[in-house]
């Protein structure tokens, strides 16, 4: 049974950097078949897609336009976990923040617990 | 404003038949890309209901189901029961600039 467990802070100031993790079980980050997202909910903004990473012989990383300039997604193989950074916070970040896998059809069949993270100083 | 469009609430009594719409464009359903649904309770993670238009993972029940038509897609509830009072999320890919994986705005069910 695959389960994804996130941690990190709840609370990030202003222009500081949010850093979430996604400890996976059940599954590797290194999967052929797998592919690895970070997806936010805001009352204002809906579900909104982040990012992903996943591995192809390769790493590879996709990333939402609308915060293409200040994400990183990083997977950490030997923990078997993946990351988010998302640089330059403001208020507007403050979301419920979800990992998630996707599956073969390019839907989310399993999703970490969400971390509520609040931009405020 | 969503890319995918949802009527932001509906309601039916217990034993009722309910569907929930969803409305896209060329760009994504209309371009053949897969829809899912989730069904989400307050507080809690989403939940895939229905994977790929109209398939049901393991567990969920045969009430629920799922159609796709040009650039819309439909999510039926049949049967309806007091816990199916949840949001639920339709979810596709877009394959233009404006990002990859996109989302309906959410439709509350109420169960009367």
């Amino acid at each position: 049974q695959v389960h994804l467990q996130q941690s990190g802070p709840g609370l990030v100031t202003p222009s500081q950097t949010l850093s979430l993790t996604c400890v996976i079980s059940g599954d590797s980050v290194s999967s052929n078949s797998a592919k690895w997202h970070w997806i936010r909910q805001s009352p204002s903004r809906g579900l909104e897609w982040l990012g992903r990473t996943y591995y192809r012989s390769k790493w590879y990383n996709d990333y939402a336009i609308s915060v293409k300039s200040r994400i990183t997604i990083n997977p950490d193989a030997s923990k078997n976990q993946f990351s988010l950074q998302l640089n330059s916070v403001t208020p507007e970040d403050t979301a419920v923040y979800y990992c998630a896998r996707e599956d073969s059809t390019s839907g989310f069949d399993i999703w970490g617990q969400g971390t509520m993270v609040t931009v405020s100083s | 404003q969503s890319v995918l469009t949802q009527p932001p609430s509906v309601s039916g009594a217990p034993g009722q038949r309910v569907t929930i719409s969803c409305t896209g464009s060329n760009s994504n359903i209309g371009a053949g890309y897969n829809v899912h649904w989730y069904q989400q309770v307050p507080g809690i993670a989403p939940k895939l209901l229905i994977s790929a238009n109209n398939n049901r993972p393991s567990g969920v029940p045969d009430r629920f189901s799922g159609s796709k038509s040009g650039t819309s897609a439909s999510l039926a509830i049949t049967g309806l029961q007091a816990e199916d009072e949840a949001d639920y999320y339709c979810q596709s890919y877009d394959s233009s600039l404006s990002g990859n994986w996109v989302f309906g705005g959410g439709t509350k069910l109420t169960v009367l």
